[in-house]
């Protein structure tokens, strides 16, 4: 059955490291999400990719990276130089007509908790 | 700019009613989500509204007033399990039509 999955679920790093979140989807759609989910805070969009080879910034872009050369994969590096980068993550997928009938609403991955000493 | 304002945390009681009120200011609106997300999950989505009215769906309810800047999540014969953050969040054709989430309301439901 379809979906979104996310591994791993706990990423532990040292600071300093590069690490990279995957994301995958089979639910053959087109724009894909990356947030990152802080206590207390709303999500907060990193980037964003509404097909394939062209992703945007989000609002807090700094310190990561993503590509997407597949539709079915938006993998997000955390860098060193991303400040402060111990985050819930949460990866989400879009189709063109949600199950509403036109809600767009974003599907999302379990989350990877991310955890840099 | 755009801003999403909802309550931090509410409490309730099993086989209540509850009503979680939202209010935002965006540009372009382009329709308003509510999500659920239970502790360290993924949120999950409950509602749908771009017009105003109320949406029923179960014993979940939305409702919306665009002049306003408005709505609410009304959950009815509440169980233990309705006990999650609940998350508004409202689309906009500008800039992509991004989603802006709220930080959501942490419901208790006591028995």
């Amino acid at each position: 059955d379809g979906g979104i999955t996310q591994s791993p679920k706990y990423l532990f790093r040292k600071e300093g490291q590069n690490v990279t979140l995957s994301c995958e989807q089979n639910l053959n759609h087109d724009a894909m999400y990356w947030y990152r989910q802080d206590p207390g805070q709303g999500l907060r969009l990193i980037y964003y990719s509404q097909i394939v080879n062209d992703f945007q910034k989000g609002d807090i872009a700094e310190g990561y990276s993503v590509s997407r050369e597949k539709k079915e994969s938006f993998p997000l590096t955390v860098t060193s130089a991303q400040k402060n980068p111990t985050a819930f993550y949460l990866c989400a997928s879009r189709g063109g007509q949600g199950r509403s009938g036109g809600s767009y609403e974003q599907y999302f991955g379990p989350g990877t908790r991310l955890t840099v000493t | 700019g755009q801003n999403i304002d909802q309550p931090t945390e509410m409490t309730a009681t099993e086989g209540a009613i509850v009503q979680i009120n939202c209010t935002y200011q965006t540009s372009g609106f382009n329709g308003l989500f509510w999500y659920q997300q239970h502790a360290g999950e993924a949120p999950t989505f409950l509602s749908y509204n771009v017009l105003d009215g109320l949406e029923e769906k179960g014993r979940f309810s939305s409702f919306l007033s665009r002049s306003k800047g408005y709505s609410y999540l009304l959950l009815k014969e509440l169980q233990m399990k309705d006990s999650a953050s609940y998350l508004c969040a409202v689309r906009s054709n500008t800039g992509g039509f991004k989603t802006i989430f709220g930080a959501g309301t942490r419901l208790f439901v006591k028995a």
